[in-house]
């Protein structure tokens, strides 16, 4: 199956400062990656994702890029802000039609240093 | 997005017993998922809940410890049998539909088992 890896684990950040966390999936089949942000005691949300068939996307100070050969994607925070600190899980998804099953990457707490 | 609500939001119990947790959406859903998020760790796939036949479980994870049921597009009961301290975990919903990649979370459900 699917298996995702993600790095670093953890992450300090100055605020204002940029942060990146990668992930590496197994599957050449996988062709849709979200990112997620989980604030302590609160649900995953999702906050931007990415498809195959394209390289990168980018909301506000949040973007994604995507290699698809070298079978990794990463997400990039700019601006960092004190809100932007929690634990960020990547994920990937082989999709057969009708089947969004996810496999997540281990998290990355990312702490932005005021 | 849709809204996702489940019961309990938390519950402390005995080993050996059960607890059955809802997951209520409030507009039709193609896909439901369970997972469990263990203490500072990754989410984990339990199943997926399909309306009108059998949960598809992944692997380490059987119908007799966590039968699930999907009466219907907007509901899916999960229950952990048998309970033991090992089973202390969040265990989250999510939905998706088939023609949006898009994967949603419930609140999450914080079982503590003593």
């Amino acid at each position: 199956g699917e298996n995702v890896e993600q790095h670093p684990s953890t992450l300090s950040v100055q605020e204002g400062d940029s942060a990146v966390i990668k992930c590496t999936y197994s599957d050449s089949a996988s062709n849709y990656f979200p990112w997620y942000k989980q604030e302590l005691g609160k649900r995953p949300q999702l906050i931007i994702d990415i498809r195959s068939n394209v390289g990168e996307k980018k909301d506000q100070r949040i973007a994604v890029t995507l290699n698809k050969t070298a079978k990794h994607f990463s997400l990039h925070i700019t601006e960092t802000q004190p809100e932007d600190s929690a634990v960020y899980f990547c994920a990937a998804s082989i999709d057969p039609v009708g089947n969004e099953k996810l496999t997540f990457g281990t998290g990355t707490r990312l702490t932005i240093i005021p | 997005s849709a809204v996702i609500s489940q019961k309990p939001s938390r519950d402390i119990c005995q080993r050996g017993t059960s607890l059955t947790i809802q997951c209520q959406v409030d507009s039709q859903v193609t896909m439901m998922f369970w997972y469990r998020q263990q203490p500072g760790q990754s989410l984990t796939l339990i199943a997926t809940a399909n309306q009108g036949s059998e949960a598809t479980y992944e692997s380490g994870f059987v119908i007799d410890k966590f039968p699930i049921s999907r009466p219907n597009l907007t509901f899916s009961t999960l229950t952990v049998s048998n309970m033991s301290p090992e089973d202390s975990s969040i265990y989250l919903c999510s939905v998706a539909t088939v023609d949006s990649y898009e994967q949603y979370f419930g609140p999450g459900t914080r079982l503590t088992v003593t």
